[in-house]
Order: C-alpha cells, then sequence, then structure tokens
C-alpha cells in the first residue's frame, strides 16, 4: 500500500517560532488532509490540499503532488498548537479510504 | 461541518466481552469509517462501513471480532469482540461526502481493557 512518511517526528518550539512540517508520500494521489489532534484526542481537519498552496490563519500549506509531498507551514506558534498533526492520503482510486502518516509531535513552550 | 458524536467516550471493560460503540452523524454522508490508534500510535483503518450491506475490511481486521453495522446514511456501529488488553486502543468513527473529499472524525472512544 501507499507508504506516508512524516518528518521531524517531534519538534518543541519557543511561542513564536514558525515551523514546517513535512509529508512525503509514495504513490499519486487523489485526496491529502492534514489535520491536528489535540492532547484531548480529537482530530480537527486543517487542510484539504491535494495540490497548491492554501492559508488559513497562521497556517498555511502547499502539496507538490508530482513530487509527492506536502509541507505544513505554522508561524508565529502558540501554545495551542501543541498536539500531534497527520498527514493523510487517499491513493487512486482509494475510495476515500486515507491512509495515514505516523504524525508530527509538536509542543510549543511559553 | 459535519458533527460526529461517539458513545461512548471512554470505557474500562474486562478481557472476553465486548462493546458496542456508536456513531451518529448530524447530516447525511456518503461514507463512514472506523479506525483505531493505539496507544502513541497513528490511525489504521479497520473498514468502511457500508449501508445496508456487510462492511469492507481491511487487511489485518476481520468481521467476527469487529462486527460493523450501518442501517441508514446518519449512524453506524463498531462491536469489539471477545476483547484483550492488546485491543486497548482509541477508536474514532470518521465521515465524507458532506462537504466533499473532507474527512470528519468523532472525538473518539477511548477503550481499556483489563
Amino acid at each position: 500500500g501507499i507508504q506516508v512518511e512524516q518528518s521531524p517526528p517531534d519538534l518543541i518550539l519557543q511561542e513564536g517560532a514558525n515551523s514546517t512540517l513535512r509529508c512525503n508520500f509514495s504513490d499519486s494521489v487523489n485526496n491529502l488532509q492534514w489535520f491536528h489532534q489535540n492532547p484531548w484526542g480529537q482530530l480537527i481537519n486543517l487542510f484539504y490540499i491535494p495540490s497548491g498552496t492554501k492559508q488559513n490563519g497562521r497556517l498555511s500549506a502547499t502539496t507538490v503532488a508530482t513530487e509527492r509531498y506536502s509541507l505544513l507551514y505554522i508561524s508565529s506558534s502558540q501554545t495551542t498548537d501543541s498536539g500531534v498533526y497527520f498527514c493523510a492520503v487517499e491513493p487512486m482510486g482509494g475510495n476515500n479510504r486515507l491512509a495515514f502518516g505516523k504524525g508530527n509531535q509538536v509542543v510549543v513552550i511559553p | 461541518s459535519a458533527v460526529i458524536s461517539q458513545k461512548p467516550s471512554r470505557d474500562i471493560c474486562q478481557r472476553g466481552t465486548s462493546l458496542t460503540i456508536q456513531c451518529q452523524v448530524d447530516s447525511q454522508v456518503t461514507m463512514m469509517f472506523w479506525y483505531r490508534q493505539q496507544p502513541g500510535q497513528s490511525l489504521t483503518l479497520i473498514a468502511t462501513a457500508n449501508q445496508g450491506s456487510e462492511a469492507t475490511y481491511e487487511s489485518g481486521f476481520v468481521i467476527d471480532k469487529f462486527p460493523i453495522s450501518r442501517p441508514n446514511l446518519t449512524f453506524s456501529t463498531l462491536t469489539v469482540s471477545n476483547m484483550s488488553p492488546e485491543d486497548s486502543s482509541i477508536y474514532l468513527c470518521s465521515a465524507t461526502g458532506g462537504q466533499g473529499p473532507l474527512a470528519f472524525f468523532g472525538q473518539g472512544t477511548r477503550l481499556t481493557v483489563v
């Protein structure tokens, strides 16, 4: 099946710092989404971004489908940004079934 | 966005027993899925819940262990049968189709088997 690799696995940030999270995938995809799992376990959809660039407040994401990677940018990080960020992809013909990476564990310290 | 409610939110169960988790979506959706998240791990897809027919299971998951129902477009159940401590995980319900390909998740059911 499709492989999804996220880096770095762990990241500690000072409040106010910027960071970039990366997601590499091994095959062409119909669908790529970024999620944030907060410390209580709730998964929040951040971006649906199979290609191109999107921005939402302090977060932005870019997917280069031809090179099979996506980047999530966090600017001016806040303690509420702490949690695990997951990249999930749907391979071609995947019927909305998502394969998740192992996640980026982010801790923002005040 | 779709709102997905799961019940129970957490439970502690004895080994050998079964637990049924309910998932209710507040709007009609096309696809419903069940995922497992073992402690400190990523999410793994268990199965696609098909309305009015048998679920489609991923490799490594079987109907006898994880029977799933989906009687209508907005409701599904997952049963974890004959539980062992290895089944201790968060089980998450997901839905798509209400707003295109966006996937929404319930808050999860945190299961501990003792």
